[in-house]
């Protein structure tokens, strides 16, 4: 069975310009993480949707916002990037209710 | 407030050693989850377990175990004749909330080498 899928898998973006990513959960799976990783970091936890809506949310700048569609892919949109923004952002899926939450690849931002 | 610690930052053993990669929490609520996973080079999150307050069982799997201890705090993870495929960055992990994964607090990992 296919995976989280993320992409795209690198993304090379000059600052203040805009980034958007994406997470296509494993079928049925109605509830998406974004994880943020900087450099030599733990994973820190962003935003998180339930059956499209925002459930939770952490450490997320203003200046990034994000979503769940019908479909329940995700994306995750980031303006006027910062050099700080430079990470590896992982998306995670689970069908509410299981006990295992299946990461995604991650994306690899790097912003110059 | 939640905390995750692993005290080891980096391990190396030889090859078919045994090593036990440390992790201490700090919560206030009674129920909670706790979670290993593995990052190897290649950066993707692989779930290893995933362990509920009350269950205070060890688990075996393979050459993995794990030792839950709640009058630690603690949740070792044990990999028994290490081999060179084990080499990664390993993350503790805690949440408190119900749906389990919300907000999870990530310790700071302990990067693991096992040198042939």
């Amino acid at each position: 069975a296919a995976g989280v899928i993320q992409s795209p898998r690198h993304l090379i973006k000059e600052k203040r310009e805009t980034a958007t990513l994406k997470c296509y959960p494993i079928s049925r799976h109605d509830t998406v993480y974004w994880y943020q990783q900087g450099p030599g970091q733990d994973p820190q936890f962003l935003i998180s949707f339930y059956e499209k809506m925002q459930s939770d949310k952490g450490s997320i700048p203003d200046r990034f916002s994000a979503q769940q569609f019908s479909d329940y892919h995700s994306e995750l949109n980031m303006s006027s990037l910062e050099l700080g923004d430079s990470a590896l952002y992982f998306c995670a899926s689970l069908q509410l209710g299981n006990t295992e939450a299946f990461f995604g690849q991650g994306t690899r931002l790097t912003v110059v | 407030a939640q905390k995750v610690t692993q005290a080891q930052t980096e391990i190396s053993v030889v090859e078919k050693e045994d090593v036990t990669l440390d992790c201490v929490y700090e919560t206030r609520d009674t129920t909670y989850y706790l979670f290993w996973y593995k990052q190897p080079p290649s950066g993707e999150l692989v779930f290893l377990i995933r362990r509920n307050s009350f269950d205070e069982q060890n688990e075996i799997s393979g050459r993995y175990s794990w030792n839950f201890q709640k009058s630690t705090s603690s949740f070792n993870f044990t990999i028994t004749a290490s081999q060179v495929v084990d080499s990664a960055v390993y993350f503790c992990a805690l949440s408190e909330s119900g749906t389990s994964y919300d907000k999870v607090i990530f310790g700071p990992g302990t990067s693991l080498s096992v040198i042939p």
